[in-house]
């Protein structure tokens, strides 16, 4: 029944390192979105996608990346980890929010939790 | 400036006591969503209730209901007959931006701990 998908759920890396993560829905939504939750800070977008190859910064893009190459498929880079970069990153998804509809409900996967030392 | 406030980083409430969670909200757009997600101690976000710009009805959903006073721009949630299950984080959330394009803005949470 698992529907966002991120592909790993805790992650170690260095300083300097790139470093990927993936986030694949099956619900064929045309909208997709990154998230970074900090304590005390809530959730901050990063990036977000509504449709292939197409993406938009979010409040806080410095220090990241993304990729759509696929309409399932969002993925979020950080060319060269940082220490302030350690963080729950969470994928959302959601279908493009027709003229009448009304909640349009982000689905958000289960995050990838990115140590960086 | 933020666009999302809850002022309450954590209450306490008592099993079966009703609880409201704060939420204040700034925006110009006159066409706006607000929500609400839940997220336990294992991490995933849970859609709780929304509420439009437009609706002229608070939102219920069971036992949260949506208190949305839109001159004083809050859409306080109220959880009504508390469990131990309702233990959890809450997240206010505003969606902005253009429509297709538009985004959810999120708050910094409230922890909510329900007591025997």
């Amino acid at each position: 029944d698992v529907k966002v998908t991120q592909s790993s759920r805790y992650l170690v890396k260095r300083t300097g390192e790139k470093v990927f993560l993936e986030c694949v829905q099956d619900m064929d939504h045309e909208n997709m979105f990154w998230y970074r939750q900090d304590p005390g800070l809530g959730l901050r977008l990063i990036y977000f996608s509504y449709d292939v190859k197409m993406k938009e910064k979010g409040d806080i893009p410095e220090g990241y990346s993304v990729s759509r190459e696929k309409k399932e498929r969002f993925s979020l880079i950080l060319e060269s980890a940082s220490t302030n970069q350690t963080s729950m990153y969470l994928c959302a998804s959601r279908p493009s929010r027709g003229k009448n509809s009304g909640a349009n409900v982000l689905t958000f996967g289960a995050g990838s939790r990115l140590t960086v030392l | 400036a933020q666009k999302i406030t809850q002022t309450q980083p954590g209450m306490f409430v008592q099993e079966k006591e009703a609880v409201t969670l704060d939420c204040t909200y700034d925006t110009s757009d006159p066409s706006y969503g607000l929500f609400w997600y839940k997220q336990p101690s294992s991490g995933e976000m849970i859609f709780l209730i929304y509420q439009g710009s437009y609706d002229q009805q608070n939102a219920t959903e069971g036992r949260y209901s949506l208190n949305f006073q839109k001159a004083r721009k809050s859409a306080n949630l109220v959880i009504s007959a508390s469990q131990l299950g309702d233990s959890a984080m809450y997240f206010c959330a505003m969606r902005e931006g253009a429509y297709n394009t538009d985004k959810l803005i999120f708050g910094t949470g409230t922890r909510l701990q329900v007591f025997p």
